[in-house]
C-alpha cells in the first residue's frame, strides 16, 4: 500500500479538465518535500510531467499544471485530449521510510 | 539529450543474483545522481536505491539488505545487483538520472524470476 494515496481512476470528455488528487502525510508531502507527477503511456517508461510542485519540463504542454498544499498535491490537465489517456504518478520523499515514494497511480480515461 | 538503457538477464532463477547495467550515452555520468526503480504489477513503482559518480550510495531500507548499486565513471555505467531474489522481485527495471525527481528514464527491461 503506497504512502501517496491517489484516486484509481479518472475520466472525461475531449476538451474537459480533470484533476487527479495525491494525498500524503506530514512525513511527506506535509514536510518540506516537492511533489512530482510522471505520465506512463502503455508499455513506455514513467515521463516526468511535472517537478518541484508545479513546474514543467521543456516540452510538456501548459495543458498540464500541478499544485500542492498541506498534505495534498494536485494534478490538474486541462483541454483533455485522447493522447492524454495514461497512467499519471505522484512522487515524493517520506523522512518515515527514509525513500522516495510514489502513488499507487490514476489511469486517466478519455471518453 | 541524455539516454539510458539497461541490459541484463531476462530470466533469474529463486535464490540467485540479479544484475543489470544501465548505459548513459549523450552527457557525463559525472556530476549527477543515478537510480533504480522497479514496477511490478502488485506493488507499483518502487526505488531501490541511487549511486553518485564518487560512489556514494543510498538505498530504500526495505531492500538494503540485498541489494548493491556500483558506477564505472570510464564507461559512463552504473549497475544494480539484487541478491537472494524470490518471485516477488519479478518486475520491469528502469534506470533513471535522479535529482529529488526522475528525470530522465531508460526504456526498462523485464526481469522474471523463475526456476
Amino acid at each position: 500500500q503506497s504512502v501517496l494515496t491517489q484516486p484509481p481512476s479518472v475520466s472525461g470528455a475531449p476538451g474537459q479538465r480533470v484533476t487527479i488528487s495525491c494525498t500524503g502525510s506530514s512525513s511527506n508531502i506535509g514536510a518540506v518535500y516537492d511533489v512530482h507527477w510522471y505520465q506512463q503511456l502503455p508499455g513506455t517508461a514513467p515521463k516526468l510531467l511535472i517537478y518541484g510542485n508545479n513546474n514543467r519540463p521543456s516540452g510538456v504542454p501548459d495543458r498540464f499544471s500541478g499544485s500542492k498544499s498541506g498534505t495534498s498535491a494536485s494534478l490538474a490537465i486541462t483541454g483533455l485530449q485522447a493522447e492524454d489517456e495514461a497512467d499519471y504518478y505522484c512522487q515524493s520523499y517520506d523522512s518515515s521510510l527514509s525513500a522516495y515514494v510514489f502513488g499507487a497511480g490514476t489511469k486517466v480515461t478519455v471518453l | 539529450q541524455v539516454q539510458l538503457q539497461e541490459s541484463g538477464p531476462g530470466l533469474v532463477r529463486p535464490s540467485e543474483t540479479l544484475s543489470l547495467t544501465c548505459s548513459v550515452s549523450g552527457g557525463s555520468i559525472s556530476g549527477h545522481y543515478w537510480s533504480w526503480v522497479r514496477q511490478s504489477p502488485g506493488k507499483g513503482l518502487e526505488w531501490i536505491g541511487f549511486i553518485y559518480d564518487n560512489g556514494y550510495t543510498n538505498y530504500n531500507p526495505s531492500l538494503e539488505s540485498r541489494v548493491t548499486i556500483s558506477v564505472d565513471t570510464s564507461k559512463n555505467q552504473f549497475s544494480l545487483e539484487v541478491r537472494s531474489v524470490t518471485a516477488a522481485d519479478t518486475a520491469v527495471y528502469y534506470c533513471a538520472r535522479q535529482p529529488g525527481y526522475f528525470d530522465h528514464w531508460g526504456q526498462g527491461t523485464l526481469v522474471t524470476v523463475s526456476s
